[in-house]
């Protein structure tokens, strides 16, 4: 079954620190995975997205790797800042023919940062 | 601001009854989405459109049904409502027919609730 777990459920940190967020997989065949970053009652935003060929992306202070061997992806925030408390999702693409395929979700990871 | 527009904000509505979500891409997407995200269940992909057809359906029920217009706005019609589709409803939209690697811009969200 297609699955998409990440850990850990919460999180609290205090400002300025670093943490490192995991997602693991099944999806197969694969096609691509993102991170997403939601604030509460808003819509996704999107980080970085990675194909099979790539194990590592940046975005600012995001850092996402991939290894597409083990099935597992890991977002590390560096130097953390309040307004990074959010839920940070985890979403998986398979690919199916010529067509999106099906996008399935991690539940997310909720980061608070405390001052 | 993503650039993607959805109306309305708010939706209360009864049991059985009908509503239409409304969608507008950011300018030159040709590819909407729509994902429903509930408490217990984080985001579900429902259904791709591009540029007026059907690309991909993920979890939608037969009860909700999507359409894309000429002008690339969207759809999403939810009949025969039920307690268990009270729900925010967001709309993506992407430049990429085949949803690759590209970046989904997300709207602020419908939130139906359902009484």
């Amino acid at each position: 079954k297609n699955q998409v777990e990440q850990s850990p459920q919460s999180l609290i940190i205090l400002e300025g620190k670093n943490c490192t967020l995991q997602c693991n997989y099944t999806v197969s065949p694969f096609s691509n995975l993102r991170w997403y970053k939601q604030d509460t009652g808003r819509g996704p935003v999107s980080l970085t997205i990675m194909t099979f060929s790539e194990n590592t992306k940046s975005n600012g202070r995001y850092t996402a790797t991939l290894d597409a061997d083990t099935k597992q992806s890991s977002l590390h925030i560096t130097a953390s800042q309040l307004s990074d408390s959010a839920s940070y999702i985890c979403v998986v693409s398979g690919y199916y023919g010529g067509s999106q395929g099906n996008l399935i979700f991690g539940k997310g990871t909720k980061l608070s940062v405390k001052p | 601001d993503s650039g993607v527009t959805q109306t309305p904000k708010h939706l209360i509505t009864a049991t059985g009854q009908r509503v239409t979500l409304r969608c507008s891409p950011r300018s030159g997407d040709l590819s909407v989405y729509w994902y429903q995200q509930s408490l217990d269940q984080g985001l579900q992909f429902l259904i791709q459109y591009y540029n007026g057809e059907e690309r991909a359906k993920g979890n939608i029920l037969e009860r909700f049904s999507a359409q894309q217009f000429p002008d690339l706005h969207s759809e999403l019609n939810l009949s025969s409502l039920e307690l268990g589709d009270s729900a925010l409803y967001f709309c993506a939209s992407s430049v990429a027919r085949e949803g690759g690697p590209d970046t989904q811009y997300f709207g602020p969200g419908t939130r139906l609730t359902v009484l």
